[in-house]
């Protein structure tokens, strides 16, 4: 699997969108980008994945740049709700639990 | 509801004592994972299986044991070899395949050995 780098930690505004980036230059062709997060003291939460093309769905969008070597996860309106710690993976759709998981992004949403 | 379940949520042993922690999951996954989480740290994994009566052994196997009798379970046996243990341990399952493979995670146990 292909190593990811994100920044540690992030601020946002409640309400106000948050924006999420994750570096992954060395992503091969048949790699996906998936992202989860870890609320404190939980099991991590699949959000979202995607190949090439843009996703959305009712948690979130993932925006993967058209040389697939960053992506950028939007959480349109954060929610207090939303504080947790966001991982980006890379990885083939095959042997799904089988992932690297990286020190991830804190993300604090602010009143 | 299916779900992964994993138990205890917290779990308190002796050094020296071996611990089994189990995983169970009814969402006919074939493919089941452990991982061990410290503090500030991202997830490493120790053990998976994708079929039953076969695993594979991860990045950090060394002092743990699994089995996988039933395709429902993934019970973790963390021996008296493991020379850390304390740590927060997370089970999880997948289908395989090209599709809908997302991982779905347990709540997790925190053990700590004394």
């Amino acid at each position: 699997d292909a190593k990811t780098t994100q920044p540690p930690s992030m601020d946002c505004a409640e309400g106000r969108a948050a924006n999420l980036p994750c570096n992954h230059s060395t992503i091969s062709g048949n790699e996906y980008v998936y992202w989860y997060r870890q609320i404190h003291s939980q099991g991590p939460q699949y959000i979202i994945h995607g190949l090439k093309n843009n996703e959305t769905n009712e948690m979130a969008s993932l925006i993967i740049t058209e040389d697939r070597k960053s992506s950028t996860l939007i959480l349109p309106h954060a929610t207090l709700r939303d504080t947790a710690v966001y991982y980006c993976i890379v990885r083939e759709n095959t042997n799904a639990g089988k992932s690297t998981f990286g020190d991830g992004t804190t993300l604090t949403v602010k009143p | 509801d299916g779900g992964i379940t994993q138990s205890p949520k917290y779990l308190f042993r002796k050094e020296g004592q071996n611990v089994t922690l189990s995983c169970e999951q009814n969402l006919n996954h074939d493919a089941m994972y452990w991982y061990r989480q410290d503090p500030g740290q991202g997830l490493r994994l120790i053990y998976y299986s994708q079929i039953v009566n076969d695993f594979q052994k991860g990045d950090i196997a060394e002092g743990y044991s699994v089995s996988r009798e039933k395709k429902e379970s993934f019970p973790l046996t963390v021996t008296s070899a493991q020379k850390n243990p304390t740590a927060f341990y997370l089970c999880a399952s997948s289908h395989l395949g090209q599709y809908n493979t997302e991982a779905f995670f347990g709540q997790g146990t925190r053990l700590t050995v004394v």
